[in-house]
């Protein structure tokens, strides 16, 4: 079946530091591509999206292409801050329904 | 994006009982869905709430221990039944088809703790 695999964290950086959290995915056909976000005690946000092969999301600084060559979605960003340290799902939407695939998470802390 | 709202945001249940969480958007959704985050977890799909026939569930979860309602294209509630330590999670809603979209929104979540 369609499933997620994301980079293991906790990940920790410094403030202004590049971020990368990388993501790779099984599915069959086409899928849509999610990143979503969850900072402490809430619940998730949608930080962007990509929906076919070489689209771009990007929202907040945070950017990831869909290559469909690499089965990738791997998530960027060129300067961190400590208000980004929280945890990031990465997730596909395939043929089951409309449900999401999620990654396991990183948990992604900032330092000043 | 809708506004999702859920009930309660937090509780603290004992053991051997029930708890209703409520789910309400503020606009007509074509799809509502039930999932658990289980401690340090990822997300895990419960079932998906059907308006007016029943919910569909995920290999590992039956209706007898998560009964779930969806009465309206605005609403829907996820009982936690007969409740063990095991059931302390995160329990979020998510909608989708928000003006036609794609994409899935999600409540802020239910936090339990079973004792």
């Amino acid at each position: 079946g369609d499933s997620v695999t994301q980079m293991e964290g906790p990940v920790t950086l410094s403030e202004e530091a590049f971020l990368t959290i990388n993501c790779t995915y099984t599915a069959t056909g086409y899928p849509s591509l999610f990143w979503y976000v969850q900072y402490p005690g809430e619940g998730l946000q949608l930080l962007l999206k990509a929906t076919k092969a070489d689209d771009k999301g990007s929202n907040k600084g945070f950017e990831a292409t869909y290559r469909k060559e690499t089965t990738s979605f791997h998530l960027e960003k060129g300067s961190v801050q400590v208000s980004d340290s929280a945890v990031y799902f990465c997730a596909l939407s395939g043929n089951q329904g409309g449900k999401l695939i999620f990654g396991q998470g990183t948990e992604l802390s900032v330092k000043p | 994006s809708a506004v999702i709202s859920q009930k309660p945001s937090r509780d603290i249940c004992q053991r051997g009982t029930s708890l209703t969480i409520q789910c309400q958007v503020d606009s007509q959704v074509t799809m509502m869905f039930w999932y658990r985050q289980q401690p340090g977890q990822s997300l895990t799909l419960i079932a998906t709430a059907n308006q007016g026939s029943e919910a569909t569930y995920e290999s590992g979860f039956v209706i007898d221990k998560f009964p779930i309602s969806r009465p309206n294209l605005t609403f829907s509630t996820l009982t936690v039944s007969n409740m063990s330590p095991e059931d302390s999670s995160i329990y979020l809603c998510s909608v989708k088809g928000l003006a036609g979209q794609e994409t899935q929104y999600f409540g802020p979540g239910t936090r339990l703790l079973v004792l």
